[in-house]
C-alpha cells in the first residue's frame, strides 16, 4: 500500500509559466510534508516543506499549499526555469525521521 | 551545506556475489540513514545506522541481506549480500540536518548497483 502517490510520472512546461506538481497521501497521521528535487547522478536536495498546521508555505519562486481534508498537496513553481528541470519526490512523516516518498514526476521545463 | 559522499558510484555484479557500499560524510552526526531506490519505485528507508548500536532495519529488510556498520560519527557502510537481479536498484545514504524530524535530511549521490 502506498501511502504517498504521485500520479502524474511527467510534465512539461514552458519557460516563464507556472508548474504545478501534486502529491497524494493517504495516512491521516503524517504531520510534516516535504519536497525534494534530484538532478541525474545527484541525490536528492531538499526545496521546501510545510507542517500539517499550516496550508501554505512559500520560498522564492516555490511555494507548497497543503489541502489536509483531500489530503492532497501541491508543488507551485512561478516563474518556471529550464534549471528547474529534475525529477520531483513529494515526502512525508508522522513525527520521525522515517521519510515515505512517493514515485516523483520528471519535470521537464521547454525554453 | 553538507558534503556527504559514497562508493562506488555504480557497480555491475553477478548474482550470489556482495557489495558493500560506503558512505562518508564531513562532519559528525549521530544519525544515518540507509535508502533503497528500485527502478520506478519511491525511495524506501532500509534501516538507521547509530553509531555504538546495531543498526535499526526497517520491514522487510534484514541483516542477513543487508549488514550495516557504523564505526564512527562519519562514516557507514552498507554491504548488500548474495545478490540476485531483484537487488538492482540506487541506493543511497542520508543524515538529518540536526536533530529534529522536521528538519531536511542531506543524502549522498547514491551508488547505482546492476545484478546480472
Amino acid at each position: 500500500d502506498q501511502q504517498v502517490k504521485q500520479n502524474s510520472p511527467s510534465l512539461s512546461v514552458q519557460e516563464g509559466r507556472i508548474s504545478i506538481l501534486n502529491c497524494d497521501y493517504t495516512n491521516s497521521m503524517f504531520d510534516y510534508f516535504l519536497w525534494y528535487k534530484k538532478y541525474p547522478a545527484e541525490g536528492p536536495t531538499f526545496l521546501i516543506s510545510i507542517s500539517s498546521i499550516k496550508d501554505k508555505n512559500e520560498d522564492g519562486r516555490f511555494t507548497v499549499f497543503l489541502n489536509k481534508s483531500a489530503k492532497h498537496l501541491s508543488l507551485h513553481i512561478v516563474p518556471s526555469q529550464p534549471g528547474d528541470s529534475a525529477v520531483y519526490f513529494c515526502a512525508a512523516t508522522s513525527g520521525t525521521y522515517k521519510y515515505i516518498f512517493g514515485t516523483g514526476t520528471r519535470l521537464k521545463v521547454l525554453a | 551545506s553538507a558534503v556527504i559522499s559514497q562508493k562506488p558510484s555504480r557497480d555491475i555484479c553477478q548474482r550470489g556475489t556482495s557489495l558493500t557500499i560506503q558512505c562518508q560524510v564531513d562532519s559528525q552526526v549521530t544519525m544515518m540513514f540507509w535508502y533503497r531506490q528500485q527502478p520506478g519505485q519511491s525511495l524506501t528507508l532500509i534501516a538507521t545506522a547509530n553509531q555504538g548500536s546495531e543498526a535499526t532495519y526497517e520491514s522487510g529488510f534484514v541483516i542477513d541481506k543487508f549488514p550495516i556498520s557504523r564505526p564512527n560519527l562519519t562514516f557507514s557502510t552498507l554491504t548488500v549480500s548474495n545478490m540476485s537481479p531483484e537487488d538492482s536498484s540506487i541506493y543511497l545514504c542520508s543524515y538529518p540536518r540536526n536533530s529534529q524530524y522536521t528538519d531536511t535530511q542531506y543524502f549522498g549521490p547514491g551508488t547505482r548497483l546492476t545484478v546480472l
